[in-house]
């Protein structure tokens, strides 16, 4: 069965520092891969998506991710974290065709210190 | 533009008893799906409906079920509720055309007593 492994529970970032979120996943092919951030009390908001083409997506709020086919990694990137970007983000594979469900991993919640 | 909407934002419900909750899909879609997420997890996939039919089902029992009207609206109906069912509930709608990303609604906190 598909799988989407978030390795860290609980990342910490100085303001200003740079951010690396992991995201691994397991699956036969080449899924549609998410980044969706959730701030407390609030649904999810996408941040970028990969279906296909240049491995590298740009998202918003100047988050980026790099799809990674050997590594079956999908990392989220921000070269200089604010304050307002703690939250927790989740990966997310889709899977089926255009039908697809969405299986998310267990998340990773970002605190900023200032 | 409005986004998906849900409601009730907030639910109280004792054990046995049966709750709706409703979503209002983004502007344009035509497909929603339904989501779980229990209290430090991730969303688990419920359901997804298009056409007014169930499509694909994640590993639920039968006491969830869902309904999808012909403005693409959509309910999830649980009954006989247990406690382990306090969670919040997600929609998210997208457009059944070719790789279209899901948006998600702000969810409704159910908990049950």
């Amino acid at each position: 069965a598909q799988s989407v492994t978030q390795p860290d529970i609980h990342i910490t970032v100085s303001e200003g520092a740079s951010l690396e979120l992991r995201c691994n996943y397991s699956y036969g092919a080449t899924p549609y891969l998410f980044w969706y951030v959730q701030s407390p009390g609030q649904g999810l908001q996408l941040l970028l998506k990969y279906f296909s083409g240049d491995t590298l997506v740009q998202g918003i709020k100047g988050f980026e991710a790099e799809f990674k086919r050997s590594q079956s990694s999908f990392n989220l990137r921000k070269p200089s974290v604010h304050w307002s970007d703690a939250a927790e983000y989740f990966c997310a594979v889709g899977l089926g065709g255009s039908n697809y469900k969405l299986t998310f991993g267990k998340g990773t919640l970002l605190t900023v210190n200032p | 533009d409005a986004g998906v909407t849900q409601s009730p934002t907030h639910l109280i419900k004792t054990r046995g008893q049966q709750v709706t909750l409703r979503c209002s899909p983004k502007s344009g879609h035509d497909t929603v799906s339904w989501y779980q997420q229990a209290l430090g997890q991730g969303p688990q996939f419920i359901f997804q409906y298009y056409e007014e039919e169930e499509r694909q089902r994640g590993n639920f029992p039968d006491r969830f079920s869902g309904h999808q009207y012909p403005n693409y609206s959509s309910e999830l109906n649980v009954n006989a509720l247990l406690l382990g069912d306090s969670a919040l509930y997600l929609c998210a709608s997208s457009l059944n055309q070719g790789a279209q990303p899901q948006h998600f609604g702000d969810g409704t906190r159910l908990s049950i007593l």
